[in-house]
């Protein structure tokens, strides 16, 4: 089965600093990989998506993602955090049919 | 969330009772979502829709059943609560993709549901 693994429960990066959220994926041939972000007590964000072309996805709010086929991975990345950055960061894969399947998040805490 | 309302957004209820949640988008959108979401477990996907009267199991379906007669009206039903039910539902819509891109879900703003 389809899954997609978030191997950080929590990623702390001080405000003004890069951060990296890790996401690795488990198909074969050509995923369709998303990234959400969730505030609190509020649904589900898009941030951006990877179908096909260019490894470096631009998203919303200054995020970016770089699809790295060799290791399986779709890492969610920002030059510079802001604490407003400070969230649960959900990675997903289409499975077909429109159907996601969801990493079991990670939140980012992005100290003043 | 615009265009997708949830109702409603908290209800506690007591094992054995029947509950039904409501999911309505403005946004025509074809397909609709019920996902449950869990601390350690992420979202997971209870079951969806790919137009009206079509539905499909997801992963977690089980004590679960799903009505659409409207294309903006999704129904989840649980048919007898259980304790672990208990958690936060969400639903989403998407719009159908090409063949070769799949587009992104946008969802409602979640309900809480508590079973005692």
């Amino acid at each position: 089965a389809q899954s997609v693994a978030q191997p950080e429960d929590q990623v702390n990066v001080a405000e003004g600093n890069p951060l990296t959220v890790k996401c690795t994926y488990s198909v074969s041939g050509n995923p369709y990989l998303f990234w959400y972000v969730q505030y609190p007590n509020r649904g589900l964000q898009f941030l951006l998506k990877y179908i096909t072309g260019d490894n470096l996805v631009k998203g919303s709010y200054g995020f970016e993602a770089e699809f790295n086929k060799s290791q399986t991975s779709f890492h969610l990345k920002k030059p510079s955090a802001l604490v407003s950055d400070s969230a649960l960061y959900f990675c997903a894969e289409n499975t077909g049919f429109q159907k996601l399947v969801f990493g079991t998040g990670t939140r980012l805490l992005v100290s003043p | 969330d615009a265009g997708i309302t949830q109702s409603p957004r908290h209800k506690v209820t007591e094992t054995g009772t029947p509950v039904t949640l409501r999911c309505h988008q403005t946004e025509n959108h074809r397909y609709m979502y019920w996902y449950r979401q869990d601390p350690g477990h992420g979202l997971r996907l209870i079951h969806y829709s790919y137009g009206v009267k079509d539905t499909d199991k997801g992963e977690v379906s089980d004590g679960y059943s799903v009505s659409r007669s409207k294309t903006e009206d999704f129904l989840l039903t649980l048919e007898s609560a259980t304790s672990s039910q208990t958690s936060v539902y969400f639903c989403a819509t998407a719009t159908r993709g090409t063949v070769d891109a799949y587009n992104e879900q946008f969802f409602g703003p979640g309900t809480r549901l508590t079973v005692l």
